[in-house]
């Protein structure tokens, strides 16, 4: 399987609720970044979280690393209907002991929220 | 809008043509990337140029040919392509090599007939 896989495919919710998705990863990193992607269009970057932090807050975005689990997951509180986009991970890897490693991206969450 | 821009935005073109792909970054970024997006795969890293010089690439076809003339502009060249080929080409820059966040453009939609 893929360095960042994201959890899960497709999500659908009401505006107002909470969105959670959750990426996996195998090596060891140097960050991991989460992207929106709107419908045909590029990413746009909403996080950047370092390997030794836990938890970080952007707005309504809450992203948290368990590198000892290699996992990920992004929450969106209060979700609008232009939150409506697909959501990747991506991991920088660590490669042999400097922190210039590529960024690998998972095949992404579509994220759907009904007005 | 990212800085990252990237022309033409749709392309519709034959396996015998040849056609151009640019991307430019007013950002000041020394790194910029080309990737291929198809429909239900991972983004997929094509090309790397750092300080206008190539450092990846990823296996990609020769029918499929990068160019960095500075480091604000990035150019694919593109012949003989196959229906296969036809996908999402993000361009994308970031301030160092990999280890920052990537800015990305629109994209351009190629389709191969």
């Amino acid at each position: 399987s893929q360095q960042g896989e994201e959890d899960p495919q497709a999500l659908s919710i009401q505006e107002g609720e909470n969105a959670t998705m959750n990426c996996s990863y195998k090596t060891s990193i140097n960050n991991l970044q989460w992207y929106r992607q709107n419908s045909g269009r590029g990413l746009v970057h909403l996080i950047l979280i370092r390997s030794n932090e836990r938890e970080k807050h952007s707005g309504r975005l809450r992203v948290t690393l368990d590198t000892s689990k290699k996992s990920s997951s992004l929450l969106i509180t209060a979700s609008r209907a232009a939150d409506t986009a697909s959501y990747f991970c991506a991991t920088v890897a660590v490669d042999g002991g400097t922190s210039y490693g590529k960024l690998t991206f998972g095949q992404g969450t579509i994220l759907t929220v009904h007005p | 809008e990212t800085g990252v821009t990237q022309t033409p935005r749709h392309l519709v073109m034959g396996m015998t043509n040849k056609k151009s792909l640019k991307c430019e970054q007013h950002l000041g970024h020394n790194a910029m990337y080309w990737y291929k997006q198809s429909a239900k795969k991972p983004l997929e890293l094509m090309f790397v140029y750092n300080f206008k010089e190539q450092t990846e690439n990823n296996s990609v076809p020769s029918r499929f040919s990068p160019e960095c003339p500075n480091s604000s502009h990035l150019f694919l060249h593109l012949h003989t392509l196959q229906p296969e080929d036809s996908a999402l080409y993000l361009c994308a820059s970031s301030q160092e090599y990999f280890s920052y966040e990537q800015y990305f453009g629109p994209g351009t939609r190629l389709t191969v007939t």
